[in-house]
């Protein structure tokens, strides 16, 4: 069985700029997740799909933060204008109906300078 | 909310030695519980879940124990192997049946071989 995929796995840009990432999760899984990870911390929950509809974005900062799941299957994450502490990596996970395990991508590094 | 910056709690075990790491969770109403092990680079990999009508789980090598009186769950590695060399982290469901995770701080395990 295929993995999370995400796509890129390193991306770099300044401050002020926009970037997009992507996410592919497991087929069939209805639910799916995007957190932010900074560097020594455990990931925060940023959204949550439930097939394309939002069930939870309470932590997502909408003022440059968007996501969206138009087909309820790959997600994208926005962010523009980025800022410095937005340096992280993002990570998407999906999960199964009835289980509680959510299963990770490798995640997108990114770094704002 | 609960930052540690770049430094996260370290346990340094001898290889065939048992490790334990723990976890303390903040909400009394959560009613699922994941351990996940984090290697560099690379998303969250699951090791073990537990209910919170149970106190016990035993996996390969892995046994979760959950006292819900002090909120605290445990993580019992047995045998440790230089693989097992990664940081962990515990989560917690507060969503109720949305499974929104609650990430702990994360221990670093380094086994020496």
């Amino acid at each position: 069985e295929a993995g999370v995929a995400q796509s890129p796995r390193y991306k770099i840009i300044e401050k002020r700029q926009s970037v997009a990432f992507w996410c592919n999760p497991i087929s069939g899984h209805a639910t799916l997740y995007w957190y932010q990870q900074i560097l020594g911390q455990g990931p925060k929950l940023l959204i949550q799909f439930q097939n394309n509809g939002v069930v939870d974005d309470s932590q997502l900062p909408k003022d440059r933060f968007s996501a969206e799941r138009l087909k309820g299957v790959d997600s994208t994450l926005k962010i523009q204008p980025a800022k410095l502490e937005d340096s992280a990596v993002y990570l998407c996970a999906s999960k199964a109906g009835g289980s509680g395990e959510q299963f990770f991508g490798p995640g997108t590094r990114l770094t704002v300078l | 909310g609960e930052s540690v910056g770049l430094h996260l709690p370290t346990l340094s075990v001898q290889e065939g030695d048992n490790s334990i790491i723990n976890c303390a969770y903040s909400n009394s109403a959560s009613d699922y519980f994941i351990w996940y092990k984090q290697e560099s680079g690379k998303g969250p990999q699951f090791i073990i879940d537990i209910r919170s009508n149970m106190d016990k789980r035993q996996g390969q090598r892995v046994t979760v124990l959950l006292n819900k009186t002090v909120k605290h769950l445990s993580l019992q590695i047995a045998a440790t192997q230089p693989g097992d060399s990664a940081v962990y982290f515990c989560a917690e469901n507060s969503g109720a049946g949305s499974y929104q995770l609650t990430f702990g701080k994360g221990t670093k395990l380094s086994v020496i071989p």
